[in-house]
C-alpha cells in the first residue's frame, strides 16, 4: 500500500535530549513537509524539501533540524534548544515543486517532555 | 502573510442535517485549498482538492466551493451522519515560485453529529 510512515507514533524525550522523528514514504512524491499542531492550533509549518539534498526553513524552525539524503525519507529531530517541544507533529508530501497538488498526510507523532 | 479562518469553532447537529463549514483567507493569490478531515490522534485525511481556476469540487455527501476573489471557501456536508463526527480543516498554498505545495491551515471546524 501507498502512503506516508511515521514513526514512532509516541515519544517521549527528556529534558536536554535530541529526538528523531522518522517519516518515510513510497508515492514518489518530490516534496515533504514536517507540521507542528498544538491543541485548539491549525498546524504549523516547520521545515520543507522539495528536492533531494535540499530544504528550506518554515514558520517555527527554531529548535528544529532536518536532513533530505533519500526521496523517500525526511526526518525531523528536535534539539535540546526548542524550548516546547511536546506536540502533535505531522509529515506531509505532494508531488511537484510549483504547488497545485494534493497534500498527503501521515498519521503523526506525539512527542511529550517527561 | 496568509491568514485562515473557519467559523464556526465547533458545531453540533442532529443525524440527518445539511450542514455548511466556513473557511476564509487573507490573500487571494492561491494554487489550491484543500479540505481536509481529522479523527481524534489521527494523521488529515484530504477530503477535497480545489484548484485555483476551479469553483468547484464533489466528492459524495461533500461538496467544496471556492471564490477566490473574495477569499472564501465553502465545505458542503449533505445529509450527516454521525460517523462524520471529526475536526474539519481548511488549508491553501501560496501561488508563487519555489513555494511547493506548503500550507496554510486554519484552526478547524469541530463537527459533532449526534444520532
Amino acid at each position: 500500500d501507498g502512503g506516508i510512515t511515521q514513526s514512532p507514533k509516541y515519544l517521549f524525550r527528556k529534558e536536554g535530549q535530541n529526538v528523531t522523528l522518522s517519516c518515510e514514504q513510497n508515492l514518489n512524491h518530490d516534496a515533504m513537509y514536517w507540521y507542528r499542531q498544538d491543541p485548539g492550533q491549525g498546524l504549523r509549518l516547520i521545515y520543507y524539501s522539495q528536492i533531494v539534498n535540499d530544504f528550506q526553513k518554515g514558520d517555527i524552525a527554531e529548535g528544529y533540524s532536518v536532513s533530505r539524503e533519500k526521496k523517500e525519507s525526511f526526518p525531523l529531530t528536535v534539539t535540546s534548544a526548542q524550548k516546547n517541544p511536546t506536540a502533535f507533529y505531522l509529515c506531509a508530501s505532494s508531488f511537484a515543486v510549483g504547488g497545485g497538488t494534493e497534500a498527503f498526510f501521515g498519521q503523526g507523532t506525539r512527542l511529550t517532555v517527561v | 502573510k496568509q491568514e485562515v479562518t473557519q467559523i464556526p469553532a465547533a458545531l453540533s447537529v442532529p443525524e440527518g442535517e445539511n450542514l455548511v463549514l466556513n473557511c476564509s483567507f487573507t490573500d487571494s493569490a492561491i494554487y489550491n485549498l484543500q479540505w481536509f478531515r481529522q479523527d481524534p490522534g489521527k494523521g488529515l485525511t484530504s477530503l477535497l482538492l480545489i484548484q485555483s481556476s476551479q469553483r468547484e469540487q464533489t466528492s459524495g455527501r461533500l461538496n467544496a466551493s471556492l471564490d477566490k476573489s473574495s477569499g472564501r471557501s465553502t465545505l458542503y456536508i449533505a445529509a450527516s451522519q454521525p460517523g462524520d463526527s471529526a475536526t474539519y480543516l481548511c488549508a491553501v498554498s501560496p501561488h508563487r515560485m519555489n513555494a511547493g505545495n506548503m500550507l496554510t491551515f486554519g484552526g478547524g471546524t469541530r463537527l459533532m453529529v449526534k444520532p
